[in-house]
């Protein structure tokens, strides 16, 4: 089957930096993809990853493992402004994207 | 980067009316639209798929007959819900892709619809 998990809701402080975990299982596998979503907006694309390896996108950097299932998005010098959720959604054999439930990340002072 | 817009970002109707949302792509052709619908505080669900030129291809338990949809150029796919109920209040978004099938989906601005 197939199936993809993410945390529910996590929070950092401003200026800091936070990794966002996602984790997932298919048997057909055609990339990663980690979006934005401000409450009451679309997504907005951040990063595909579709082989192994750290790509950079500013101050956001996403991980792909294929061989574990897993990736991670993570946010250096936090800004009051990266408060938003942040979905990871997986293309599968079909390249039909399988979208995690979210991540609520909450930016303190 | 694409540009993907939809028009109305509000309507607020009475029940039993339709309503049409359209999606546009602005700046590239897309070969594939998908319309999903989101509850507050939920995640997003793909409602339908639709080439150009073809018909859509609906998700599991979404009604074809209740939510029409007509991608009739490789720029603009629009969304009817029929005979709108309350409990089609929601946030509809459409994306959009050009090229291949691995290529990225880039959304629209969504339309928040309350059915009164």
């Amino acid at each position: 089957g197939q199936n993809i998990d993410q945390p529910t809701e996590m929070t950092a402080t401003e200026g800091a930096i936070v990794q966002i975990n996602c984790t997932y299982q298919t048997s057909g596998f055609n990339g990663l993809f980690w979006y934005q979503q401000h409450a009451g907006e679309a997504p907005t694309f951040l990063s595909y990853n579709v082989l192994d390896g750290l790509e950079e996108i500013g101050r956001f950097s996403s991980f792909l493992s294929r061989s574990k299932g897993y990736s991670y998005l993570l946010l250096k010098e936090l800004q009051m402004k990266d408060s938003a959720s942040y979905l990871c959604a997986f293309m599968d054999s079909n390249y039909q994207l399988i979208w995690g439930a979210g991540t609520k990340l909450i930016i303190k002072p | 980067g694409a540009v993907v817009s939809q028009h109305p970002s509000w309507v607020i109707c009475k029940s039993g009316t339709s309503v049409k949302i359209e999606c546009r792509s602005l700046d590239f052709q897309a070969t594939t639209m998908f319309w999903y619908r989101q509850f507050p505080k939920q995640s997003l669900m793909l409602m339908a798929t639709s080439n150009e030129g073809s018909k859509a291809t609906y998700e599991q338990g979404v009604e074809k007959d209740k939510f029409l949809i007509n991608h009739a150029s490789l720029t603009l796919s629009t969304l009817t819900v029929t005979s709108a109920h309350p409990e089609d209040s929601s946030f509809y978004i459409c994306s959009a892709k050009a090229g291949g099938p691995a290529e990225t989906q880039y959304f629209g601005p969504g339309t928040r619809l309350l059915v009164l």
